[in-house]
């Protein structure tokens, strides 16, 4: 069975602050890939990144940046210099290879982001 | 492009009434999704079709569920005799290519209202 744990139900931060936001995940699959998706108050899941399993260089992307650690089972998110546009609830998932796996998305509960002016 | 869309983007429903959910996905995309999400959760999986053929109904969570695509794009999510726990926002995703670990667009969801 896939699981995705995102500990942090909620976090508030103060515009211009960084914030990491964590995920960890467990999986059998030998390959398997990454996802982080956002979801803004409008509700739409919008895809951030997609990452495999033998692909552990970080990733940055204007002020996001992802750090995958394979040996911990985890893919978190940095935001740096966060705005208020930032606030929504952040999902991680997690999508196996394997037939046991399914074919789908196991999502985390994910974080509730809120940024203050 | 258009993204995928979905109607109608709110529905109430008195309990014992059947729904039915459209879902439109990105043209060419050749796989289709449909997901549950209750409130404050993340999104559950129902049902996964590749082209016409549904190939992952697993978590549907009853026989009141139903889904089809039958032409390979347009898809319909259909629950009969819906009860109040099927309240939730119900999210179509749509994925290019015919592996179910490519990338999933979302849509925007209906969210269901079961009184």
């Amino acid at each position: 069975a896939q699981k995705v744990t995102q500990a942090q139900t909620e976090i508030s931060v103060v515009e211009k602050e960084d914030v990491t936001l964590d995920c960890v995940y467990e999986t059998r699959d030998t390959t398997y890939y990454l996802f982080w998706y956002k979801q803004p108050p409008s509700g739409e899941l919008v895809f951030l990144i997609r990452r495999n399993s033998f692909d552990e260089q970080n990733e940055i992307s204007g002020r996001y940046s992802w750090n995958f650690q394979k040996s911990t089972s985890s893919f978190n998110f940095t935001i740096t210099a966060s705005q208020v546009v930032d606030s929504a609830v952040y999902f991680c998932a997690l999508s196996g290879t394997e037939k046991s796996s399914g074919d789908k998305l196991t999502f985390g509960t994910g974080t509730r982001l809120a940024v203050r002016p | 492009g258009a993204g995928v869309s979905q109607s109608p983007r709110y529905k109430v429903a008195k309990r014992g009434q059947d729904v039915a959910l459209r879902c439109d996905p990105i043209s060419g995309h050749v796989s289709l999704f449909w997901y549950q999400q209750a409130l404050g959760q993340g999104p559950e999986f129902l049902t996964y079709f590749q082209n016409e053929a549904q190939l992952d109904k697993s978590g549907l969570p009853s026989d009141r569920f139903f889904a089809e695509r039958p032409e390979g794009s347009v898809s319909t999510l259909k629950i009969q005799r819906t009860q109040q726990e099927d309240s939730a926002v119900y999210l179509c995703a749509s994925s290019l290519g015919s592996f179910h670990t490519d990338t999933q667009y979302f849509g925007p969801g209906t969210r269901l209202t079961v009184l």
